[in-house]
């Protein structure tokens, strides 16, 4: 499957654990999107790599949270602390550098309990 | 801050008739416009797309719309069958920034 893929597909953690994800992008893609979805809603933006810089991240995005892309290849999503609301899909996204179309990943389901 | 209204947010329509869904954006820098579509567990995927320079476009049975000045865009599914049921997105994206907003979706049912 050349297509974008996400470790793990679902994590279950206890409230106040770290969780880790990772995002792999199709490998031409130099652009990265993470997106957080609930039940019942569209994608929200979380923030956006072009190769290794961060060039964007949500207003609305937790300081526990926080994003990595440090070759330009595979990002990492880490939430520190996890809160019952932060239980969501994940969703990470990629594009190719002048392109629009964005192509998603299968997500990491994640439920803090 | 940026918005975008979807409506309705169920449908429910009987195979071979039309669906439509429409969407309201809120920043009038937004010129880029997808269409994604989600069933249930699996990724969301771009079906159709229009950029702010055109007004219609269409792909076989789907076709979107745009009004620029009143901020509006459509999807249109003519000839609806069952594996149409699933969850529509629109989204608005300005191609000069990094940042796509999501309507909140259409759950579509296509009766048999």
């Amino acid at each position: 499957d050349t297509g974008v893929s996400q470790d793990p597909r679902h994590k279950i953690t206890k409230r106040g654990q770290n969780v880790t994800f990772r995002c792999d992008p199709i490998s031409e893609h130099n652009r990265l999107y993470w997106y957080r979805q609930t039940l019942g809603q569209g994608p929200e933006f979380l923030t956006y790599f072009q190769n290794e810089a961060q060039l964007e991240k949500s207003r609305l995005l937790s300081d526990r949270f926080s994003a990595e892309r440090p070759k330009g290849s595979f990002s990492t999503l880490e939430i520190q602390r996890t809160e019952q609301g932060d239980s969501a899909m994940y969703l990470c996204a990629s594009s190719l550098q002048g392109a629009v179309e964005q192509f998603f990943g299968p997500g990491t389901r994640l439920t803090v309990l | 801050g940026e918005n975008v209204e979807q409506h309705p947010s169920t449908l429910s329509v009987q195979e071979g008739d039309s669906a439509v869904i429409k969407c309201t954006y809120s920043d009038s820098a937004s010129n880029y416009f997808p269409w994604y579509k989600q069933e249930l567990g699996k990724r969301p995927q771009l079906i159709i797309d229009i950029r702010s320079n055109v007004g219609e476009k269409k792909d076989q049975r789907i076709a979107v719309t745009l009004n620029k000045t009143a901020k509006h865009f459509s999807l249109h599914i003519t000839e609806t069958q069952p594996e149409d049921s699933a969850v529509y997105f629109c989204a608005a994206f300005y191609t000069g920034g990094f940042k796509t907003i999501f309507g909140a979706g259409t759950r579509l049912f296509v009766k048999a």
